[in-house]
């Protein structure tokens, strides 16, 4: 990808279980951003952690950013059937501060 | 919140044909746009960045005479794809720097080309 790379790029989880999915990028950044897309439709923002914060949580969503290690992870507890989607970590550097760029996703798949 | 309606999602063209696409940002201004190519199953690539009043910025290997971007306002933004190939075919989405979050998404254009 133009940025990084997201792991795994698959996953399959009961209902109910935890999904974890992490993400590693190559520049130093402003922030980093996850996004979920369904299936040929467009992104939905879903939480932005600055590069000066280490966690974050949002309703059932936890990430995480180590920027020495130049990783984040996103967490879905207590997944839902709803929550079948692709997730996109993205970043915005300091040195172009608009642009964002995508890593290369994780497919959540939540089995009833 | 801030919405980004992106138009059409879904068009069929035939080689050698030009195709339009629009972004307008709803309820906001958006001085700066972005449009990104996806393939099935890959991650979003960064085409451009479209401002509004001047030339947009593509990015490296990306045919600017190919994918011709004009942002004429701060609420709308144009990709036109011109002389469209097959290999053109993919999933083009626009976004907007602007509201609230910082960037906004289109839902997407399906272009497939015959």
């Amino acid at each position: 990808s133009q940025q990084g790379e997201e792991d795994p790029q698959a996953l399959s989880i009961q209902e109910g279980e935890n999904a974890t999915m992490n993400c590693s990028y190559k520049t130093s950044i402003n922030n980093l951003q996850w996004y979920r897309q369904n299936s040929g439709r467009g992104l939905v923002h879903l939480i932005l952690i600055r590069s000066n914060e280490r966690e974050k949580h949002s309703g059932r969503l936890r990430v995480t950013l180590d920027t020495s290690k130049k990783s984040s992870s996103l967490l879905i507890t207590a997944s839902r059937a709803a929550d079948t989607a692709s997730y996109f970590c993205a970043t915005g550097a300091y040195s172009s501060a608009s642009k964002i760029i995508f890593g290369s996703g994780t497919r959540l798949s939540i089995r009833p | 919140g801030a919405v980004v309606s992106q138009h059409p999602s879904r068009v069929i063209c035939k080689s050698g044909t030009s195709v339009k696409i629009e972004c307008r940002s709803l309820d906001f201004q958006a001085t700066t746009m972005f449009w990104y190519r996806q393939f099935p199953k890959q991650s979003l690539m960064l085409m451009a960045t479209s401002n509004e009043g001047s030339k947009a910025t593509y990015e490296q290997g990306v045919e600017k005479d190919k994918f011709l971007i004009n942002h004429a306002s701060l609420t709308l933004s144009t990709l036109t794809v011109t002389s469209a190939h097959p290999e053109d075919s993919s999933f083009y989405i626009c976004s907007a720097k602007g509201g609230g979050n910082g960037y906004t998404f289109g839902s997407g254009t399906r272009l497939t080309v015959v």
